[in-house]
């Protein structure tokens, strides 16, 4: 079936990466993009960034320019985040999802979902 | 940036009720408006595309509607099953979620 599995909980200190992976299956990869969501402990739901399964292209949350890369790896169906210079504020459960396009081609709505992943930012 | 207004916060309502929820957009989104459910401990679920399409396999209890700026998100019989946070999101340019609305049973 179509499904999206994600990595595994991070622990990570102030400062340090984390690369989150997205691995997709059940439907064509390429046709879709992959879309990456958080939600800190308590709070509602933030839209971090997108990207073009097929061509790699990206846009990110304006918040986050800088801090964030998304990237995908066609060849494993897999999408990856990557947030660098963690903050205490990061921590939070990370969505990726697959996004649908519309016939004009523009990335509309997010139609499946990853389980989540925590990081948590602790010193 | 599009912002993304909805209301109420937080909503209480027996088995049974209607209950609506509205999200109100910064400037004209057309139709370009999800609404999704989120439970505790899940992963969240597309219920409405494009304001007011069914996504597949969702109950008919749930609908949405409106254009333009205003929009809302209907359930006609409430179930205890519909307990959970409701999300509005633009998808109209870079997407912004809605504040929420949590959903409880009275």
């Amino acid at each position: 079936q179509v499904q999206l599995v994600q990595s595994g909980a991070e622990v990570k200190k102030p400062g340090a990466s984390v690369k989150v992976s997205c691995k997709a299956s059940g439907y064509i990869f390429t046709n879709y993009g992959v879309t990456w969501v958080r939600q800190a402990p308590g709070q509602g739901l933030e839209w971090m960034g997108w990207i073009g399964a097929n061509s790699g292209n990206t846009n990110y949350a304006q918040t986050l320019q800088g801090r964030v890369t998304m990237t995908t790896d066609t060849s494993t169906n897999t999408a990856y985040m990557e947030l660098e210079s963690l903050r205490s504020d990061d921590t939070a459960l990370y969505y990726c999802a697959r996004v649908r396009r519309d016939s004009s081609g523009w990335f509309r709505a997010f139609d499946i979902w990853g389980q989540g992943t925590m990081v948590t930012v602790s010193s | 940036d599009i912002q993304m207004t909805q209301s109420p916060s937080s909503l209480s309502a027996s088995v049974g009720d209607r209950v609506s929820i509205t999200c109100q957009a910064s400037q004209d989104i057309g139709n370009y408006l999800n609404w999704y459910q989120h439970k505790p401990g899940k992963a969240p679920k597309l219920l409405i595309y494009d304001a007011s399409t069914l996504e597949t396999g969702v109950p008919s209890r749930f609908s949405g509607g409106g254009s333009g700026t205003d929009f809302t998100f209907t359930i006609s019989s409430l179930q205890p099953e519909d307990i959970a946070t409701y999300y509005c999101q633009e998808s109209d340019g870079l997407p912004t979620f809605g504040g929420g609305t949590k959903l409880e049973i009275k």
